[in-house]
């Protein structure tokens, strides 16, 4: 059973729009989380990270929001540009846990 | 260059023929963990270890072996590959083990992905 969960496989947004990707967590315990982008061929790469001491954590463009009584944290991309064409990915841990638990990912496409 | 190299990249093989994905980072990481990307499934772990000569298992070690006999490497063994190993495996390392980020970033630093196929 997923403990993370994206349930949206892919995105379309034009270049320029902001760009929301969701994701869900079923576990309580997880107090720290990240996404990753992945480019084809490539191997994922740290984006933006949050704890849950925190409700946003912003760096650039990228926004991560945390929404803990509802389980759920969000990464918003404004503005969005062709290069942030990724599969994107959630990851959630927690003290002691000694692992990252993913969501599925979701393949975000950025129209010229 | 701070880089987690795997090798090989792709890998074609057949059931039951025992092979090696390698893996080598070279940050003086202490934490190094295998995962498998699936259709659907995201990133699953495999096996992680926690320093040299301590490893564990993870959501889906059957049919794997791994070994840390030093801090650089984190080999990754199918004694016996099948069909259903066939899928994209990726390496990761990180200074210290997920679940510390209030006191550190502690994001995982990945290799550049093998894919293995076994028919």
């Amino acid at each position: 059973d997923q403990q993370v969960k994206q349930n949206s496989p892919s995105l379309s947004v034009q270049e320029g729009r902001i760009s929301i990707l969701n994701c869900d967590y079923t576990n309580s315990m997880f107090d720290y989380f990240l996404w990753y982008k992945k480019y084809p061929a490539e191997g994922p790469t740290f984006l933006i990270s949050i704890s849950s001491i925190k409700d946003k954590n912003e760096d650039g463009r990228f926004t991560v929001f945390l929404n803990k009584s509802a389980k759920h944290l969000s990464l918003h991309i404004v503005p969005s540009q062709p290069g942030d064409s990724a599969v994107y990915f959630c990851a959630a841990s927690a003290n002691n846990f000694n692992k990252f638990y993913f969501g599925s990912g979701t393949k975000l496409n950025v129209k010229p | 260059e701070a880089q987690v190299t795997q090798n090989p990249r792709y890998l074609i093989t057949v059931t039951g023929k025992k092979l090696t994905v390698t893996c080598s980072q070279n940050m003086n990481h202490e934490y190094m963990s295998w995962y498998r990307q699936d259709p659907g499934l995201g990133l699953r772990q495999i096996y992680y270890s926690m320093n040299v000569e301590v490893t564990d298992k993870g959501d889906v070690p059957e049919g794997y072996k791994v070994s840390r006999k030093e801090k650089r490497n984190f080999p990754l063994i199918l004694e016996s590959p099948s069909p259903n190993q066939t899928s994209l495996y990726f390496c990761a390392s990180s200074i210290f083990p997920p679940g510390t980020g209030l006191t550190s970033t502690g994001e995982l630093f990945f290799g550049e992905g093998s894919r293995l196929t076994v028919l």
